[in-house]
């Protein structure tokens, strides 16, 4: 079945420093990829998304690339902040397709410390 | 986007009591609704699916009698907690997508459920 591979955590970082999370992913056919944050003690919130290889998606500051040749889609932000801390979802998902729920990654913890 | 509400944000009761957790879509249908349990500190465990009018599908490991799912509504589902536990204390987050979502996948904020 189709599986979702995150860097395991936490990652502690300095403010203003460059953020890589790593995320690879297997999957069947040709799905779309997101990430997801959350903040603690909240929910989900979708940060960003790509529906096909090549897209690039962004958000307050954050980006990824759909790579289909490596199978992957690595979040990354030139310069964090404290209020990045959170832990950080990376999930794959077939869109028009009712019954298929999202595949999650593990999750990875950031602390971004001043 | 669209928005995806939960009721309560938190509750706390009694072991052997029963919880009733809503799930609501506030401007779009959704044809799907999923109900994912989250242990401290880790990833979300998909818990059961649920289609509008039709009996959840259960992940395997899930008590489909001890987590009551009902999916009444294209706007509305709810996971009620049957005689509760201290092991069932967790945070439940539903989640919905339909056609007018596009089919992506909303969350509510999830409930935050505490058993004494």
């Amino acid at each position: 079945g189709d599986s979702v591979t995150q860097m395991e955590g936490p990652v502690t970082l300095s403010e203003e420093a460059f953020l890589t999370i790593n995320c690879t992913y297997t999957a069947t056919g040709y799905p779309s990829l997101f990430w997801y944050v959350q903040y603690p003690g909240e929910g989900l919130q979708l940060l960003l998304k790509a529906t096909k290889a090549d897209d690039k998606g962004s958000n307050k500051g954050f980006e990824a690339t759909y790579r289909k040749e490596t199978t992957s889609f690595h979040l990354e932000k030139g310069s964090v902040q404290v209020s990045d801390s959170a832990v950080y979802f990376c999930a794959l998902s077939y869109l028009n397709s009712g019954n298929t729920p999202l595949v999650f990654g593990k999750g990875t913890r950031l602390s971004v410390i001043a | 986007g669209a928005v995806v509400s939960q009721h309560p944000s938190w509750v706390i009761c009694k072991s052997g009591t029963s919880v009733k957790i809503e799930c609501r879509s506030l401007d779009f249908q959704a044809t799907t609704m999923f109900w994912y349990r989250q242990f401290p500190k880790q990833s979300l465990m998909l818990m059961a699916t649920s289609n509008e009018g039709s009996k959840a599908t259960y992940e395997q490991g899930v008590e489909k009698d001890k987590f009551l799912i009902n999916h009444a509504s294209l706007t509305l589902s709810t996971l009620t907690v049957t005689s509760a536990h201290p092991e069932d204390s967790s945070f439940y987050i539903c989640s919905a997508k339909g056609r007018e979502s596009d089919y992506e996948q909303f969350f509510g904020p999830g409930t935050r459920l505490t058993v004494l």
